[in-house]
C-alpha cells in the first residue's frame, strides 16, 4: 500500500515568490493534516481537514498561507508571497478518523 | 493546554548498550502519548503509543516506553542499541482541542557509536 505522497521533495525560491506543495493521502483516509517543521524543532500543526472541510486552521497564517482540499482527497498548501522565515519542512499526514497519523516525507522549502 | 518536554536534545550511546530517551508531559486531559522516529529524508514513523491501557507499552524495533502518571513521564528505552537506531526521536502528546491535535516535543537526536 502506498504511503502519503508529497511533491516536490525540495523547492528553492526567491523571497516574495509564490510556492505550492501537493499532498496525496493514503487511500481512504478522510483526515488530512499539514504540519510545519522548523530546523531542530518538532512539527507544528498548520491545518486539519475532515474530508473537504478545514476543521482546525487556527495556526495557519492566513495573510500569506492558504490550503485547499477540493474533493476531499488531494490537498494543496500555498504560500504567497514567501518570506525568508518560511524556510522549513512542510509535512503532510493522513489518518482514518482519529486513528494513527501517517506522515509523508515532507517538502523542504528554501527561501533565498 | 498540553505540552511535552524532551529533556535531552542529543544522546550518544555505543552499539549494544541501552538507550534511554526522556520525556515529560503536561496535559489537562487524560493524554494519549506517542513516540515517533524520523530518519533523514524519510517520513515520521510511529514507534509506539499509550492510550490508557497497559502502562508499559511495547513498540517496533525493540523499543518500549513506560507511562508514569505520578512523574508525568513517558521515557523511551531499548535494551541494546543498533546502528540503524540513529535518528531523531519525538515524544508526542494528543488530547487537546478536537482531541486529534498532536503536540510534538523538540526532538532528541540519537547517535549510535560503533
Amino acid at each position: 500500500e502506498a504511503g502519503v505522497v508529497q511533491s516536490p521533495r525540495y523547492k528553492i525560491i526567491e523571497k516574495k515568490q509564490p510556492v505550492a506543495f501537493w499532498c496525496n493521502p493514503i487511500s481512504g483516509h478522510n483526515t488530512l493534516y499539514w504540519y510545519l517543521q522548523n530546523l531542530g524543532q518538532g512539527p507544528e500543526l498548520l491545518i486539519r481537514y475532515e474530508n473537504e472541510e478545514a476543521v482546525d486552521d487556527s495556526q495557519l497564517p492566513k495573510d500569506r498561507f492558504s490550503a485547499e482540499r477540493l474533493k476531499g482527497v488531494d490537498s494543496t498548501l500555498k504560500i504567497q508571497p514567501a518570506e525568508l522565515g518560511d524556510s522549513a519542512v512542510y509535512l503532510c499526514a493522513s489518518s482514518l478518523g482519529s486513528g494513527e497519523q501517517f506522515f509523508g516525507p515532507g517538502t523542504r522549502l528554501t527561501v533565498l | 493546554a498540553q505540552s511535552v518536554t524532551q529533556l535531552d536534545s542529543h544522546v550518544s550511546v555505543s552499539e549494544g548498550t541501552p538507550v534511554l530517551l526522556r520525556c515529560n508531559y503536561s496535559s489537562s486531559y487524560s493524554p494519549s502519548l506517542f513516540w515517533y522516529v524520523q530518519h533523514p529524508n524519510k517520513g515520521l514513523q510511529l514507534l509506539l503509543k499509550y492510550t490508557s491501557a497497559a502502562t508499559l507499552v511495547k513498540g517496533i524495533n525493540g523499543f518500549e516506553a513506560e507511562f508514569k502518571k505520578s512523574e508525568t513521564s513517558f521515557h523511551l528505552t531499548k535494551p541494546s542499541a543498533h546502528m540503524s537506531d540513529a535518528a531523531e526521536y519525538f515524544c508526542v502528546v494528543s488530547g487537546g482541542t478536537g482531541r486529534r491535535a498532536l503536540t510534538f516535543g523538540s526532538g532528541t537526536r540519537l547517535q549510535v557509536q560503533p
